[in-house]
């Protein structure tokens, strides 16, 4: 099977700026959660999608925001970009929902840098 | 609220050495999930071990292996026989599953095996 894919891998957007991220998670996987990885913080929990549900959300701004589409592929928005919001974005899948099975794969991450 | 802890940022072991790296969480849940996982340089985040709380035998996968102690919240990663490849982030993470969910890493610990 393919692994859980993300586009585009890079991008550089100026403040103010909205950006929207994509993530493809592996075949038959009906969960996405996405996070933000940043040197000093660490991985972040952004939000969960579920059968097209946000299902869990962590603490971040309204300006990030998500969906997932019938074919469990997600999207991730981020509006009004500020400098702070540059990261890696990282998109994970697993097969039926992390209260099930627990385990995660990832993808490559997108990285944004904000100027 | 949870909390994972890695103390150690940095790390290093020589080659076929063995190494353990640090982590402990804060929680007041009986059921929950540990993970450790490993994020190569420029590469993705991939599973390496999984310990499930209400199991009181350590998990071990080949060369990996955990020291889970509950009562002290304290879950220690042991790499054997350390190999170049092992060089990497590796990010402790907690998950519980009763009531809301909650995915949470620790800021992660670099490790570098010398040749």
């Amino acid at each position: 099977k393919a692994g859980v894919t993300q586009t585009p891998r890079y991008l550089i957007k100026t403040r103010g700026q909205q950006v929207t991220l994509s993530c493809s998670p592996i075949s038959g996987h009906r969960s996405v959660s996405w996070y933000q990885q940043t040197p000093g913080q660490g991985l972040q929990f952004l939000f969960e999608y579920f059968s097209e549900t946000q299902r869990n959300k962590g603490n971040f701004p309204g300006r990030f925001s998500g969906r997932q589409f019938s074919n469990s592929r997600s999207e991730m928005n981020v509006s009004t970009l500020e400098l702070g919001d540059s990261a890696l974005y990282l998109c994970a899948s697993s097969p039926e929902g992390l209260t099930v099975t627990y385990e995660q794969y990832f993808g490559p991450g997108t990285r944004l840098t904000v100027t | 609220a949870q909390t994972v802890t890695q103390s150690q940022p940095e790390m290093s072991v020589q080659e076929a050495e063995t190494v353990t790296l640090s982590c402990t969480y804060d929680t007041s849940e009986n059921n929950y999930y540990l993970f450790w996982y490993k994020q190569p340089p420029s590469r993705q985040m991939i599973l390496v071990i999984r310990q499930e709380a209400y199991k009181q035998q350590n998990a071990t996968e080949n060369r990996f292996s955990v020291n889970f102690q509950k009562a002290a919240k304290s879950f220690s990663l042991k790499i054997s026989d350390s190999q170049l490849g092992d060089t990497a982030m590796y990010f402790c993470a907690f998950m519980s599953y009763s009531g809301t969910y909650k995915y949470i890493f620790g800021t992660g610990t670099r490790l570098k095996v010398l040749a």
